[in-house]
């Protein structure tokens, strides 16, 4: 079946530069896209979410961006903070072949970020 | 605060016992969901409510029973469960109702459970 997939699992950054997080996808009528961030014994946490109409979209110091044409996700954090350091996962918004309107949210495994101070 | 709640934060329980967890959601949201995450995997989708209606069990083994009493709160009853299914076991609420719309999940902090 489709699934939300990531290029890579594990990211090192050294404090003060940017990071790129990235996520391709398969369901090409998936039709919005949520970044979360998750540290270690807490659950995930919003961080920005993208319509498929859009291909930016910037919030504090994140920024996501989406290519419809190659099915990817990317999300950019400026002058990346120890505090970053967590998994990041994408998750998409699959319509079900059955009932319009219906939708089921699928999760990437996730990348690992850990920021050297 | 997350807004969800999940209680307890840690769970051990043997094959035999019964246990439940419990969230309680500060939103005011619609939809509340049950998740399994396990080592290495993506994210499981169990139960789906959507004001106190069940919406959605994802193939989901009968030793795992979900209770939703009101949208406020939603329970998940264990029994009789298996080595296989420790896992974190994590609570979402969203505003608009499920099967999803566009909206985003609010995720509480998990409870951790061991089965021995």
């Amino acid at each position: 079946g489709e699934s939300v997939g990531l290029h890579l699992p594990t990211l090192s950054v050294q404090e003060g530069d940017n990071s790129i997080i990235n996520c391709a996808y398969s369901n090409s009528a998936s039709d919005y896209f949520i970044w979360y961030k998750q540290e270690s014994g807490k659950g995930p946490q919003f961080i920005i979410d993208i319509r498929s109409n859009m291909d930016k979209r910037q919030g504090q110091r994140v920024t996501v961006l989406l290519n419809k044409t190659v099915k990817h996700l990317s999300l950019q954090i400026a002058a990346t903070q120890p505090g970053d350091s967590a998994v990041y996962f994408c998750a998409e918004n699959v319509p079900y072949s059955s009932g319009a309107g219906s939708y089921q949210l699928t999760f990437g495994k996730g990348t690992k970020l850990s920021v050297i101070p | 605060e997350t807004g969800v709640t999940q209680t307890p934060r840690h769970l051990v329980m043997g094959m035999t016992n019964k246990k439940s967890l419990k969230c309680e959601q500060h939103l005011g949201h619609n939809a509340m969901y049950w998740y399994k995450q396990s080592a290495k995997k993506p994210l499981e989708l169990m139960f789906v409510y959507n004001f106190k209606e069940q919406t959605e069990n994802n193939s989901v083994p009968s030793r795992f029973s979900p209770e939703c009493p009101n949208s406020s709160h939603l329970f998940l009853h264990l029994h009789t469960l298996q080595p296989e299914d420790s896992a974190l076991y994590l609570c979402a609420s969203s505003s608009t109702g499920a099967p999803f719309s566009n909206s985003p999940l609010h995720f509480g902090n998990g409870t951790r459970l061991t089965v021995t």
